[in-house]
């Protein structure tokens, strides 16, 4: 079955760490996303890579950083420069960058602090 | 500065009362809205896109509608399993494939 996988479900970081969130889809989609997800707030835009080895800041960036080495694979770290990093981590996938395809997400990760 | 608000906040319904979901939206020039499902603990689960003013979709018991300042979910005899968070989101003409999400209606449709 084609879709995103979201690894790990859960992660809990201590004081002062990076930890990795890891987004792997298999469905030929140039375009992948990730966001944040609070209690009480709507999704927010952290980064997005529109093609392999390009990715550009969304909204909220600061604190986080990506890499897109291959195309079915779209990490992002959480480093310690996060101050407020506890959330539900969604990554997305849509066809292309330029057109209005639906994103399709994968299950998540819940990040905690320690 | 685009704004995607969401109403009511929650809903409950009793199983098979009808009824319709509020997404209001601003943004400088629409390319599409979605909806979307989610469930907790889960990842949003894509129903419909809307392009243009009139356009309607449906799905099984959902029917989405859109119109110049908003667009409506109509869930028709609702059923429990139909309880999730029902997230909009709005993408502009000439941008990335980015969208902008309100914070959602949470459904909780009783036996």
């Amino acid at each position: 079955d084609g879709g995103i996988t979201q690894s790990p479900k859960y992660l809990f970081r201590k004081e002062g760490q990076n930890v990795t969130l890891s987004c792997e889809q298999n469905l030929n989609h140039d375009a992948m996303y990730w966001y944040r997800q609070d209690p009480g707030q709507g999704l927010r835009l952290i980064y997005y890579s529109q093609i392999v080895n390009d990715f550009q800041k969304g909204d909220i960036a600061e604190g986080y950083s990506v890499s897109r080495e291959k195309k079915e694979s779209f990490p992002l770290t959480v480093t310690s420069a996060q101050k407020n990093p506890t959330a539900f981590y969604l990554c997305a996938s849509s066809i292309n960058w330029n057109g209005n395809q639906p994103q399709h997400f994968g299950d998540g990760t819940r990040l905690s602090i320690l | 500065e685009d704004q995607v608000t969401q109403s009511p906040e929650a809903l409950r319904l009793q199983e098979g009362e009808s009824s319709s979901l509020n997404c209001s939206y601003t943004v400088s020039g629409l390319r599409g809205l979605f909806w979307y499902r989610q469930d907790p603990g889960k990842g949003p689960e894509f129903l419909f896109t809307l392009y243009s003013a009139g356009e309607e979709k449906e799905k099984e018991r959902l029917k989405a509608t859109l119109t110049k300042k908003e667009s409506f979910l109509h869930i028709t005899a609702p059923k429990p399993e139909d309880s999730a968070t029902y997230l909009c989101a709005v993408q502009r003409r000439g941008g990335a494939n980015n969208l902008f999400f309100g914070t959602g209606t949470r459904l909780t449709v009783i036996p």
